[in-house]
């Protein structure tokens, strides 16, 4: 696609039930990362999928939350026993990393409501 | 682990005047900084991208610079506009991670 694609773009949500994002990253981009954004604050890094393995999970919140990421493309973060304190834009990314100097491209996130 | 600080956290100048935001990190190992754009409501937009071998980049009329070694980025903005009004993040890339800052939200006052 033209651009990276995050659906749905809103989700509202009763606490303890479980949520699927998904991003579809811009085609033939390598690297795709996911961000979390909440209220007034910076970008909270999550995971980051070189291809389809994730070096480094140490970013995800806790073990409610999880991600994979299938073909080398589309990307599913999974959110399991929503809490109120999950509520926050999910932002995903991809970038092209043929090498370290390639810059990222950001989808418009899902703005995730829990009640 | 890395810290990415943006200071001031926001900032309102009259159109027309030149303005500079500012960004540190404290591990100065990173691969590149860049510098991203948001507005209310949408994702980010890549801006400028610096490369740990480089001082400097420009686009129109914005200049990004980078010290390295005392952890320090400025994003200069000539001749702003209301339309500059945004949020605008800093990052650094090291180690597959790349760390954002809180960013400065900018007004331009027409």
């Amino acid at each position: 696609g033209a651009g990276v694609s995050q659906s749905p773009s809103n989700k509202v949500t009763e606490k303890g039930k479980d949520v699927e994002l998904r991003c579809d990253p811009i085609s033939g981009h390598t690297a795709l990362y996911w961000y979390r954004q909440s209220l007034g604050q910076g970008l909270e890094f999550l995971i980051y999928f070189q291809g389809n393995s994730a070096p480094d999970k140490s970013g995800l919140p806790s073990d409610r939350f999880s991600a994979e990421r299938t073909g080398g493309s589309v990307s599913t973060l999974t959110i399991q026993r929503t809490q109120q304190e999950d509520s926050a834009v999910y932002l995903c990314a991809s970038s092209p990393r043929t090498g370290v100097n390639e810059k990222l491209f950001f989808g418009s996130g899902t703005q995730l409501s829990v009640l | 682990k890395q810290e990415v600080t943006q200071i001031p956290a926001a900032l309102s100048v009259p159109e027309g005047e030149n303005l500079v935001l500012n960004c540190s990190f404290t591990d100065s190992a990173i691969y590149n900084l860049q510098w991203f754009r948001q507005d209310p409501g949408k994702g980010l937009t890549s801006l400028l991208l610096i490369q740990s071998s480089q001082r400097e980049q420009t686009s129109g009329r914005l200049n990004a610079s980078l010290d390295k070694s005392s952890g320090r980025s400025t994003l200069y903005i000539a001749a702003s506009q209301p339309g500059d009004s945004a949020t605008y993040l800093c990052a650094v890339d090291r180690d597959d991670k790349i760390i954002f800052g809180k960013g400065t939200r900018l007004h331009i006052l027409p």
